[in-house]
Formats: C-alpha cells, sequence, structure tokens
C-alpha cells in the first residue's frame, strides 16, 4: 500500500535548470510533509518542510508547493547546480512526531 | 548526524543466525526510529520508541524486535535472518513536537 506516490524515478537536469519532484498521498489525516535529500553512503537529511495551512515555502533555492484540495506537494530546485545532485524523499505524517511515510525517492542528476 | 552513531556500520551474516543492531544518540531526544531502506521502496518504518520501555511497530515490523532500556540506546534485533532483510537500516531520532527526524549514517546488512 503506498500511501505516499513520488515522480519521476529518476532526473537528469542541466546545470542552471529548474529541477521538479512531484509526491501525492492518499491520507488527509497528513499535516506534516518533509523533504528529505540523502548522499550516497549517508542518511537523509531534511531540506525542508511544509504544512497544509500554506501553499509555499520557500528556503533560498528550494521551494515547497502545497495543494491541498489535489493532495499533492512538489519541490523545486531553482538555478540546479551539480552539488545538487543526490536521491530526493518526500513525505508526509500526522503530526511530525508520528511515523514518516516515505515515497520511493527520485535520482536527481545535475550535469554542468 | 545529530549525535547518532549506527553499530555495526556493515555486518555480512548467515541465513538463521541472530543480528542486533545498536543506535546510540547523545543529544537525549525522546523519539526513536529505526527505518529500512531498500531501492523502489524508499525507507519503511520497522520499529519507533517513544520513550525507554516504550516502543510500538512500524509498517514492516514482522522478523524484527526492539528494546530501549536507556534514553539513549534504540536496538534493532532480527531473530533469524533472512535473506529478504539484506537491506540498509536506519536509525532516526527526534525530540519533541515541532522537531525534525535526524538521522544515522546507516547500517549496511547482508545476509546470504
Amino acid at each position: 500500500q503506498q500511501q505516499v506516490k513520488q515522480s519521476p524515478q529518476s532526473l537528469i537536469v542541466q546545470k542552471g535548470g529548474i529541477s521538479i519532484i512531484n509526491c501525492a498521498y492518499e491520507n488527509t489525516a497528513f499535516d506534516y510533509f518533509p523533504w528529505y535529500q540523502q548522499f550516497p553512503g549517508k542518511g537523509p537529511a531534511l531540506l525542508i518542510a511544509i504544512r497544509p495551512d500554506v501553499s509555499e515555502k520557500k528556503e533560498g533555492r528550494f521551494t515547497i508547493s502545497f495543494n491541498k484540495s489535489a493532495k499533492q506537494f512538489s519541490l523545486h530546485i531553482m538555478d540546479s547546480q551539480p552539488g545538487d545532485s543526490a536521491t530526493y524523499f518526500c513525505a508526509a505524517s500526522k503530526g511530525n512526531t508520528d511515523k514518516l511515510i516515505f515515497g520511493t525517492g527520485t535520482r536527481l542528476q545535475v550535469f554542468p | 548526524d545529530a549525535g547518532i552513531t549506527q553499530s555495526p556500520r556493515h555486518k555480512v551474516t548467515e541465513t538463521g543466525t541472530p543480528v542486533t543492531l545498536r543506535c546510540h544518540q547523545t543529544e537525549n531526544h525522546r523519539y526513536m526510529y529505526w527505518y529500512r531502506q531498500d531501492p523502489g521502496h524508499g525507507l519503511r518504518l520497522i520499529h519507533y520508541s517513544y520513550g525507554v520501555k516504550d516502543t510500538d511497530k512500524g509498517e514492516v515490523s514482522d522478523g524484527y524486535s526492539v528494546s530501549r532500556s536507556k534514553t539513549e540506546d534504540f536496538l534493532l534485533t532480527l531473530e533469524s535472518a533472512t535473506s529478504s532483510q539484506t537491506s540498509v537500516y536506519f536509525c532516526a531520532t527526534l525530540a519533541g513536537v515541532g522537531d525534525t527526524q535526524y538521522f544515522g549514517p546507516g547500517t549496511r546488512l547482508t545476509v546470504l
């Protein structure tokens, strides 16, 4: 049972371009939506998170867009850099102390 | 890594043997989690703890048990390892409401 669906599975972007990763969820009780970044051989690290009371959150080059009615949220990476090459996971939970349900991940490659 | 260490970092074992993975944290965080990461599945919660001796099951708990006798340590035990338990295991911690789940560096387990 895949409660959080993530796409695409992989993404190749030119340096300076925009990377967009999408997630859709099923459980309307979810109210915390984080994005994690993972480099090879490392644990996931929180990148940015949003709650459903706002439709967008921006931190530097990273923006989360949230559509509550469509039960979708997305990560936009502006001016993508080779150092952004990593695997990105979306997740959702009911409150941030509850268990996180992760998407299946997107491998992003940014070429110079 | 928010003061999280995992041991061992790599382990190769044989089917049917017991295995214990250790997660140690130095931040006195209340919540601790064990996830497994597999290609195509993202991260899936195995068990979690919300205090000393307080634990609960996640979505993939079959074949695993946990114990938490001290705040700083959360042990994951595979009573009789199977090849399907070959995976990368991540521990995570969370201080409380409003905080973020921080992940450890992971343990790569291979069951032959």
